[in-house]
């Protein structure tokens, strides 16, 4: 089974600045999908940024972009000029890709609370 | 409209009653999962199923019942609702590249 830890239960960043969210995963599989979603209080699951393995470069989206280190199975999510409105939970989270020999998996991590501050 | 709907949004029973959450996808997807989110716990699989009439069990399947006669709805039925399945359920269907949620639905057993 494809495991996701995210070691960090609680980070707080001041408003502007960067801040970086870990997330390691265990697989055996090549072809996958790493993703962070944001999760605010509002309980909607929102798509942060995805990233497919087979690409070696990393994924950006505006303010936030990923260290995608597939041989160390570690994908971090970096955020840039935090802002108040980035305060959430934070999921990692896997995809396998369809494969008619083996199952589907869609895996989370436990999540990090990300608090912005003024 | 296209999307993904769970309902209820809120929902309130009694232990030992039967309750169905609804999830219906627009996408017509193939994959579709339920999960629970407890605190500390994050998302946890209870379900998902990779077609219609085609479903198999997560981690936390225990309590909880699911069918697919159409691809679009999955329906997650407590049996017998305990107070520890008080949680967050959440439905999601998978696109080619992505997880698509649903609202989430508060239950609260008492």
């Amino acid at each position: 089974a494809q495991t996701v830890t995210q070691s960090q239960p609680e980070m707080s960043v001041q408003e502007a600045e960067t801040v970086t969210l870990s997330c390691t995963y265990d697989t055996s599989e090549n072809n996958y999908y790493l993703f962070w979603y944001k999760q605010p209080p509002s309980r909607q699951m929102i798509l942060v940024i995805r990233q497919e393995a087979y690409k070696q470069q990393n994924a950006t989206e505006n303010r936030f972009s990923v260290n995608f280190q597939k041989a160390a199975k570690s994908f971090s999510l970096k955020i840039s000029d935090s802002q108040l409105g980035d305060t959430a939970m934070y999921f990692c989270a896997f995809m396998k890709l369809t494969d008619s020999n083996s199952g589907y998996a869609l895996n989370f991590g436990k999540g990090t609370s990300l608090l912005v501050t003024p | 409209d296209a999307g993904i709907t769970q309902s209820p949004r809120y929902k309130i029973t009694e232990t030992g009653r039967q309750v169905t959450l609804m999830c219906h996808q627009t996408w017509s997807h193939s994959y579709m999962f339920w999960y629970r989110q407890d605190l500390g716990h994050g998302l946890r699989l209870i379900y998902y199923s990779a077609a219609a009439d085609i479903t198999d069990k997560g981690e936390v399947p225990d309590g909880y019942v699911v069918s697919r006669s159409k691809t679009e709805n999955f329906p997650l039925t407590l049996e017998s609702a305990t107070r520890s399945q008080t949680s967050v359920y959440f439905c999601a269907s998978v696109g080619v590249t992505e997880a698509f949620f649903g609202q989430g639905t508060r239950l609260t057993v008492v």
